[in-house]
């Protein structure tokens, strides 16, 4: 199994606060990535990282931001949270850029914003 | 812009009957990659099999098989045999070259295999 791991695994927050995801890898590769679940849309991509401080948007990222200031490490903000930001965010990551390189997803963090 | 459509949102079959979920695909790339993932009630992603856009020989893992057919953009996937342990949402995903590795996945099928 990749070494990725996520924390929290569950948090549940209020409205117009801001939470901090962590995603830790022990696999060393360049590229991860932020998705987030729900139901009647599968996985959407929020931002992605190709490597320390460099990160881009993904389909889904108003009212989120990242960051990585280290290889193995790369955070999701939400920075005033909404009900409509309540889901399960995935990280992933892959070892290198190309179409043909299949990611590897984290355990999952369920967030619920009340 | 890419899409995945997976249809069937649930399915539900009695153990040893066969099963097959259906994914449909857009893209304007000639070159691209498709993806199964398996994510079981424990919640993690499993990925299954990566096919590329050039290469639509059918694959078969033991009771798993992919038809991939690029005159109707799907790629299909069955399970032979079904057993109470394949019980899990199945995603399809898409990366085409310009997008690198980043994912576009299908809604999502739920399959339950009833004992």
């Amino acid at each position: 199994d990749a070494g990725i791991t996520q924390s929290p695994r569950h948090k549940v927050t209020e409205t117009g606060t801001p939470v901090t995801l962590r995603c830790h890898q022990t696999e060393n590769h360049r590229y991860m990535y932020w998705y987030r679940q729900d139901p009647g849309h599968g996985l959407r991509l929020i931002h992605y990282s190709y490597g320390v401080k460099d990160t881009d948007k993904g389909e889904v990222s108003d009212g989120y931001s990242v960051s990585r200031s280290k290889t193995e490490d790369f955070l999701l903000t939400l920075e005033s949270a909404t009900s409509s930001q309540t889901s399960v965010y995935f990280c992933a990551i892959s070892e290198r850029q190309g179409a043909y390189t299949e990611a590897f997803f984290g355990q999952g963090t369920r967030l619920t914003v009340v | 812009a890419q899409k995945v459509t997976q249809a069937q949102t649930e399915i539900s079959v009695v153990e040893k009957e066969d099963v097959t979920l259906d994914c449909v695909y857009e893209t304007r790339d000639t070159t691209y990659y498709l993806f199964w993932y398996k994510q079981p009630p424990s919640g993690e992603l499993v990925f299954l099999i990566r096919r590329n856009s050039f290469d639509e020989q059918n694959e078969i893992s033991g009771r798993y098989s992919w038809n991939f057919q690029k005159s109707t953009s799907s790629f299909n996937f069955t399970i032979t045999a079904s057993q109470v342990v394949d019980s899990a949402v199945y995603f399809c995903a898409l990366s085409e070259v310009a997008g690198g590795s980043r994912l576009t996945f299908g809604e999502g099928t739920q399959l339950t295999v009833n004992p």
